[in-house]
């Protein structure tokens, strides 16, 4: 089946630095990607879209300076956290829709720790 | 825009039990929907989906869901629970839209008695 590889799975970073988070669908070329970002204990909010070779699109709330989406290729998008904060620190977690079959694929997630 | 609403935050059922968890969706058009399953800080795996067709799905693990438009609700069902079924239930709302981004209940967490 289609598999999703997200890395990595998990990252402690200081306060200030930059992050960057990878999400490849190995077997399928995925149209579409989507970022999401779960805090402990709730549920999955969706924080962009992305189309292989155009600008993501950000849901409302979500600061696009500070979550950088690049979906450069059919099979690679990255979510790099700017100048992160304790704040930020998060579960993130990544889905590749597989155009051929309308299938939604999710990556492991990354759970990033900012001191 | 579409929204998903799962009543129960917890539900607790002894092993060998029946499950039922629900989901109901608030959407303009036929939506697609779905069933994920959430281990402890793991990523999410596909129980079902509904696209089109028969209403009743069938799913990975014993699981099954059905659609009921009247209802605007899309159960998940198993006939006897197991207590490796322990985790939290996301049901998930697709949009028919170019983006076609999926939209998440708030989650049940299912516990299972010994």
């Amino acid at each position: 089946g289609a598999v999703v590889s997200q890395h990595p799975s998990w990252v402690i970073c200081k306060s200030g630095t930059s992050v960057k988070i990878e999400c490849r669908s190995l077997d399928f070329q995925a149209t579409t990607m989507f970022w999401y970002r779960q805090f402990p204990k709730q549920s999955l909010m969706l924080m962009a879209t992305s189309n292989e070779g155009s600008k993501a699109t950000y849901e409302q709330g979500v600061e696009k300076d500070k979550f950088l989406i690049n979906h450069a290729s059919l099979t690679l998008s990255t979510l790099t956290v700017t100048s992160a904060h304790p704040e930020d620190s998060s579960f993130y977690i990544c889905s590749a829709r597989d155009g051929g079959t309308y299938g939604y694929t999710f990556g492991s997630g990354t759970r990033l720790t900012v001191v | 825009a579409q929204s998903v609403t799962q009543p129960d935050i917890h539900i607790t059922v002894s092993e060998g039990a029946s499950l039922e968890l629900r989901c109901n969706y608030s959407y303009g058009a036929t939506p697609y929907l779905f069933w994920y399953v959430q281990s402890p800080g793991q990523g999410l795996q596909l129980l079902l989906k509904y696209f089109s067709g028969d209403t009743l799905v069938q799913g990975i693990k014993g699981f099954e869901a059905e659609f009921k438009r009247s209802q605007s609700s899309f159960n998940l069902r198993k006939p006897s629970v197991h207590w490796s079924d322990a985790a939290e239930y996301f049901c998930a709302v697709g949009e028919t839209n170019r983006d076609d981004k999926i939209i998440f209940g708030k989650g049940t967490r299912l516990h299972i008695l010994p």
